[in-house]
């Protein structure tokens, strides 16, 4: 079974300051990677993806990941954060090829981010 | 285009009892996951269905039990509830054809007293 560790709890960042953060699975075969963000009050909403090609991957908002076959990591980026991407940010791995199946997460990372 | 949507939104329950919970998923999609989010922590997969059957399963006891409709929604049943059942549940919607991505609902916040 496949396992995904996200190992800030709760980031503190200014508005302008750049944006890493930190996600780890285990699994040692081909995987789907995934990270969703849930905003204060909203569900959870999908970020960006990686199943195949270019590691670097863009998503919405301007965030974007890469994906390190070698470190079994898919770290998320931003280069300069606003007040509005305060939110909790989930990692998600599964494996296949279809929509049917199912997601492991992380337990997730608070983002702060101050005015 | 109606997203995933859950209900109800809110529930509070005694220790002991049974809920059931209803999740309808965005139009075109066959299949539905339902997740548990603790307070603090990431969601845990619980079970999935399509074509009316559960074809996956976490690691959550018999307690847990679903069920999908042919119009493709479906329901959350949890039978002697525990004050550890208390939590965010979550529906998400697939498709066979709509690669590895899942849609998610608002969620019903279950309260076990």
């Amino acid at each position: 079974a496949q396992s995904v560790s996200q190992h800030n709890h709760h980031v503190i960042l200014s508005e302008a300051a750049s944006l890493e953060l930190g996600c780890n699975y285990s699994y040692g075969g081909t995987v789907n990677l995934f990270w969703y963000v849930q905003y204060p009050g909203q569900h959870l909403q999908l970020l960006l993806k990686y199943f195949s090609g270019d590691p670097l991957v863009k998503g919405i908002k301007g965030f974007e990941a890469e994906f390190i076959k070698s470190k079994f990591s898919f770290n998320l980026r931003k280069p300069s954060v606003q007040w509005s991407d305060t939110a909790e940010y989930f990692c998600a791995v599964n494996v296949g090829d279809t929509g049917r199946r199912a997601l492991t997460f992380g337990s997730g990372t608070r983002l702060q981010v101050q005015p | 285009d109606a997203g995933v949507t859950q209900s109800p939104t809110h529930l509070i329950k005694t220790r002991g009892q049974q809920v059931t919970l209803r999740c309808s998923p965005k139009s075109g999609h066959d299949t539905v996951s339902w997740y548990q989010q603790a307070l603090g922590q990431g969601p845990q997969f619980i079970f999935q269905y399509y074509e009316e059957e559960e074809r996956q399963r976490g690691n959550f006891p018999d307690r847990f039990s679903g069920h999908q409709f042919p119009n493709y929604s479906s329901e959350l049943n949890v039978n002697a509830l525990l004050l550890g059942d208390s939590a965010l549940y979550l529906c998400a919607s697939s498709s066979r054809t709509g690669k590895y991505e899942q849609y998610f609902g608002p969620g019903t916040r279950l309260t076990v007293t």
